[in-house]
């Protein structure tokens, strides 16, 4: 069966530091992978899509990366900071349903000051 | 203002209750989705709407219908409500021209007695 696999143990990190997200899949073929941020309370917010031809993509202090044979994709966020704090989703493209996007469950970061 | 609206925002009722949540959007985008989202679970993808015409099951369909009323207006209704679902709610649009990402609504926390 299809599986996105995100840690759901809640990441805690120093300020400063490069915090790594990780988004395990099985039995996909997406043609594209999105991570996304999610505040308590509100809608997940879309950061960054990456393509299945492309091995990294970034924007600002954001740097995604996507092994399509290990079926991994690697977040990362350098030079934390305390507003960096959220919980942040993968999502794949179904390519069997529609092009339906299908979530992971997502993990929580802590960046303390 | 902003793009993807909700309303309710929070909404308890009672089991056996009929109860319409409603979503519109400023985006001009022609996708429109309905998710639910429960602790460790994610979200998962409960109707989507390619256009006015195009109206398609999701994952978790069971229990839920919708209207799409105009291109910028979804509506999720759960025509006998239940205890189990109890859940926070988000409606989420995207551009089939554009880039495939989703934008979400603030949600709706449901809770069914």
């Amino acid at each position: 069966s299809q599986k996105i696999e995100q840690n759901s143990e809640a990441l805690n990190i120093q300020e400063g530091k490069t915090a790594t997200l990780t988004c395990n899949y099985t039995n996909y073929s997406p043609a594209y992978l999105q991570w996304y941020r999610q505040d308590p309370g509100r809608g997940p917010v879309f950061l960054l899509l990456i393509r299945e031809n492309e091995k990294e993509k970034r924007k600002e202090r954001l740097k995604v990366t996507f092994d399509t044979t290990l079926k991994q994709s690697l977040f990362h966020i350098t030079a934390s900071q305390p507003a960096d704090s959220a919980t942040y989703l993968c999502a794949l493209r179904n390519n069997n349903a529609g092009n339906m996007l299908t979530f992971g469950g997502g993990t929580r970061l802590m960046v303390k000051p | 203002d902003a793009d993807v609206t909700q309303t309710p925002r929070n909404r308890i009722t009672k089991t056996g209750k009929r109860i319409m949540l409603e979503c519109s959007q400023t985006k001009g985008h022609d996708r429109m989705y309905w998710y639910r989202q429960d602790p460790g679970l994610g979200l998962r993808l409960i109707y989507y709407s390619f256009d006015v015409k195009d109206i398609n099951k999701g994952e978790i369909s069971d229990g839920y219908s919708v209207s799409r009323q105009a291109q910028a207006k979804f509506s999720l209704s759960l025509e006998s409500a239940i205890p189990n679902q109890t859940a926070l709610y988000f409606c989420a649009t995207s551009d089939s021209s554009g880039g495939y990402e989703q934008y979400f609504g603030p949600g709706t926390r449901l809770t069914v007695t």
